[in-house]
């Protein structure tokens, strides 16, 4: 199942509200999770079952979508949000990713 | 906290294997799978496999199907992976991560956290 993350990639300022959207190449239910990585870092979690918060993340993160198309939207953008995003199908194997949303500062 | 740390950095010719450790912490081992994903310099991330921390049932990428092997040593509360014939494709940063499953409902959705903090393997002449 490919996965296609928009856009590539996305300059913001912190305070904004930003949407990544990931679409599948065919129906995976919920089974989507988001995460975000910084450089030189491992993949941290956000969200699984496309819209269920990990434990701890700030509610600014959310997550909606069903079937092929998902959405990760950040609230108000802090600091610490410019990272890689990722979207990761786990319905299927093999489980595959997006090839990522890179979050920049304006 | 849970936590999972891997072994060090490697540096293989083509054709030699490498193995990964992950030793896991923080949670009871045989109650959550471990996976094994890699991310090569600007490729998306791979998932390589997982394996059933508690009866060693493994699943491997069609991709890597051969060449990858998942281990767990339940004593140790560690993870193994070892990757044979290697060749400079191979070059990447390999994680470990803790593969768990949460009822939602009626439904189970498996999720993929922490993640180690990476491996880098460096395949070169």
């Amino acid at each position: 199942i490919q996965l296609t993350q928009s856009p590539s990639f996305l300059s913001a300022s912190v305070g904004d509200r930003v949407t990544i959207t990931c679409r599948a190449s065919q129906d995976i239910g919920s089974y989507l999770a988001w995460y975000h990585q910084k450089p030189g870092n491992a993949p941290k979690l956000l969200i699984y079952a496309a819209s269920t918060l990990k434990s701890g993340v700030p509610s600014r993160f959310s997550g909606s979508g069903s079937g092929t198309d998902f959405t990760l939207t950040i609230s108000r953008l802090q600091p610490e949000d410019f990272a890689t995003y990722y979207c990761q199908q786990l319905t299927t194997y093999p489980i595959t990713f997006g090839q990522g949303t890179r979050l920049e500062i304006k | 906290q849970v936590q999972l740390v891997q072994s060090g950095p490697e540096v293989r010719k083509p054709g030699a294997s490498v193995t990964v450790s992950c030793k896991s912490s923080g949670y009871t081992f045989t109650d959550y799978s471990v996976y094994w994903l890699r991310q090569a310099p600007g490729q998306r991330l791979e998932w390589m496999g997982w394996i059933n921390t508690d009866n060693g049932d493994t699943k491997y990428s069609q991709t890597l199907q051969g060449r990858v092997t998942i281990i767990r040593d339940t004593f140790a509360n560690t993870a193994y992976m070892q990757l044979t014939s290697l060749t400079s494709e191979d070059t990447a940063i390999y994680y470990c991560a803790r593969g768990g499953i949460s009822m939602i409902g009626t439904t189970a959705h498996g999720w993929v956290d922490p993640w180690g903090q990476g491996t880098l393997v460096t395949v070169s002449s």
